[in-house]
Formats: structure tokens, sequence, C-alpha cells
């Protein structure tokens, strides 16, 4: 089954302690991205990547890192989080072919920082 | 830049009513245009798109036309269901520009038997 998968589903960590959330999708997608949902915000990107080794930032870069290192993997880690950060949080997939923009989500990840 | 409107949310409408959510866009050249669902408790799901001017996308009874004079993407249903209950979000890209899509805020409806 096609799918983006995303761990852990509900965190609840403090102030300052590094964390990793994890995302992987079996589609062979070039395109990976990082979202941050809020209230009253909609969906926010947080940062994308268009290959193996290419990311770039989306609007909201701060106090977030990713990585691609592999195509099918895209973690987004929180070197120093803050209550700020609390949110929930969606990985999404693509491909980058012409007209095929339609991004394929993660279940979500929702995060608790104390 | 690139923005979404939506209108406010919550709707809240009886079984069979008639939907529309509104959404416009401010947007350089040419984006493509989505409608993304979002049932409770699940990620953002595609439920329709349109690629050019004057396209309708449609998908499980909804359907949304493209209008470049209006810059508007409405989300319209002519019967809702209880299972329609979901947030809706209105979303552009550039085609072939995918690096950077922008949502809107989101509208949810709760459809009431």
């Amino acid at each position: 089954e096609a799918q983006v998968t995303q761990n852990p589903r509900y965190l609840i960590t403090v102030t300052g302690k590094k964390l990793t959330v994890t995302c992987s999708q079996n589609m062979n997608h070039e395109y990976m991205s990082w979202y941050r949902q809020d209230p009253g915000l909609g969906l926010r990107q947080i940062y994308y990547s268009m290959n193996v080794e290419v990311t770039d930032k989306g609007d909201v870069p701060e106090g977030y890192k990713v990585s691609r290192k592999e195509k099918r993997n895209f973690p987004l880690i929180l070197e120093s989080p803050s209550p700020n950060q609390t949110s929930l949080y969606f990985c999404a997939s693509s491909t980058t072919e012409k007209k095929q923009e339609t991004q394929y989500f993660g279940p979500g990840t929702r995060l608790l920082v104390l | 830049g690139n923005s979404v409107t939506q209108m406010e949310g919550p709707v809240t409408l009886s079984e069979e009513a008639f939907l529309t959510i509104n959404c416009t866009y401010t947007a350089t050249g040419y984006p493509s245009l989505f409608w993304y669902v979002q049932y409770p408790g699940e990620g953002l799901q595609l439920l329709l798109k349109a690629t050019k001017a004057d396209d309708k996308g449609s998908n499980k009874g909804f359907e949304a036309t493209y209008r470049k004079e209006t810059t508007s993407f409405h989300l319209e249903k002519g019967s809702v269901q209880v299972s329609d209950s979901a947030v809706y979000f209105c979303a552009l890209t550039r085609l072939g520009g995918y690096q950077k899509v922008t949502f809107g805020t989101g509208t949810k409806l709760q459809v009431i038997p």
C-alpha cells in the first residue's frame, strides 16, 4: 500500500530536549515536505526537499532542521524544542512529474513541548 | 507572494443541504489549485484539483471550477452527507513549482442528520 508514515504519532517533551520525528514514504517520490498545522493558521511549510541531499526552507523554518540522505526518508529535527513548537506536524511527498503535484500526507505527529 | 483566502468556519449544514465553501487566491503566474480534505484524526488527502483556467475538478460529488477572472476556486456539493464532516483546505502551487505550496486556513464543515 502506498503511504507516508510518521513516528511517533504523539510526543510530549520538555524544553531543550532534542527530538526527531521520522517520515518515510514508499512511493519513490522525489519531493518531500514538512508542515505544521496550528488553529487559525492552516498549514505552514517548514522545509522541503526536491531530492536526496537537496533541501530548502519553507515559510517557517526557524528552530527546525531536516536531512535527506535517502530518497524515502525525511526526518524533522528539533535541536532545542520550545513551547511555541507545540503543534500538529505533517509530512508529505509528491512526484515531480509535470501536472502531478498532488501531495500525499502522513497521519500527523502531535507534539507538546512543556 | 502567493496567498489563499477561505471563508471562515465552522459551517454547519443539515444533511442533503447545498454546500459552498469560498476560496480566492493571489498568485503570480498560473498556479494549480487544489482542495484537500482532513477527516478527524487523519492527515490531508486530495479531494480535487484543477491545473488551468476554466478547468473543473470533481470527486465524490464535490466540484470546483478554476476561475481566473475572479481568482476563485469555490468548492460546491449539491447534497452533503454526515460523512462529509471534515476540514477542507484550499491550496495552490505553481505548475512545476510544487516547492512552495500555499494553503488556506481551512474551513470546518459539520453536517447534522
